[in-house]
């Protein structure tokens, strides 16, 4: 059973980069597509991004400048930064998996809610 | 940007109610459409993909239907644990949007 575990700061102050890290345990990076969704409090699901696991990426134009996705496959996991944060970043994250470009997402983690404040 | 429309936002139901939510594509994506379900706290779960396909262990009152630009979800007889949000989410062209969702409580 593949699983998903986020994990990092849970407050980042503004202008600052949120860093969170996904570790994917019952299955491997070396394949498939890796993402991150948002989902501010209240509102819908916003995707930031994926990874494939060759390392070639694709992002949320209305985040393209401020963000940027790594994977470690040694470590079986990947990451997110998303730089100049503002208190309309506060959210909670997800990652995600899917199987291919156009797939859906078939397994989340269970979210880390981080809130930018000073 | 591929918009995703959802209606209604909510509803109330009753226990053994059919329910049936809708979702419109701003342009055709052919089938590559996706419903999620969601409860208050966790982690979306994939219900229904490629329009129509049921995921494992979804239960088969769950089904989808629908192409192009219109798709729709029902639940045949809505069941207790059923009361959540559900959205639909397109895979067809990046950035992947979801719906605004629909939430279902209790009549």
């Amino acid at each position: 059973q593949v699983q998903l575990q986020e994990s990092g700061p849970g407050l980042v102050k503004p202008s600052e980069t949120l860093s969170l890290t996904c570790t994917v345990s019952g299955g491997s990076t070396n394949t498939f597509y890796w993402s991150w969704i948002r989902q501010p409090p209240g509102k819908g699901p916003e995707w930031i991004g994926y990874i494939y696991y060759s390392g070639s990426t694709n992002y949320n134009p209305s985040l393209k400048s401020r963000v940027s996705i790594l994977v470690d496959t040694s470590n079986n996991q990947f990451s997110l930064k998303l730089s100049s944060v503002t208190a309309a970043d506060t959210a909670v994250y997800y990652c995600a998996r899917h199987r291919s470009l156009a797939g859906h997402f078939d397994y989340w983690g269970h979210g880390t809610l981080v809130t930018v404040s000073s | 940007d591929i918009q995703m429309t959802q209606s209604p936002s909510s509803l109330s139901a009753s226990v053994g109610d059919r329910v049936t939510i809708t979702c419109r594509a701003s342009q055709r994506i052919s089938t590559y459409l996706n419903w999620y379900q969601q409860k208050a706290g966790e982690a979306p779960k994939l219900l229904i993909y490629a329009a129509s396909s049921l995921h494992g262990g979804v239960p088969s009152r769950f089904s989808g239907s629908g192409s192009g630009t219109d798709f729709t979800l029902t639940i045949s007889s809505l069941q207790p644990e059923d009361f959540a949000t559900y959205y639909c989410q397109q895979s067809y062209s990046p950035p992947l949007t979801f719906g605004g969702g629909t939430k279902v409580d209790i009549k």
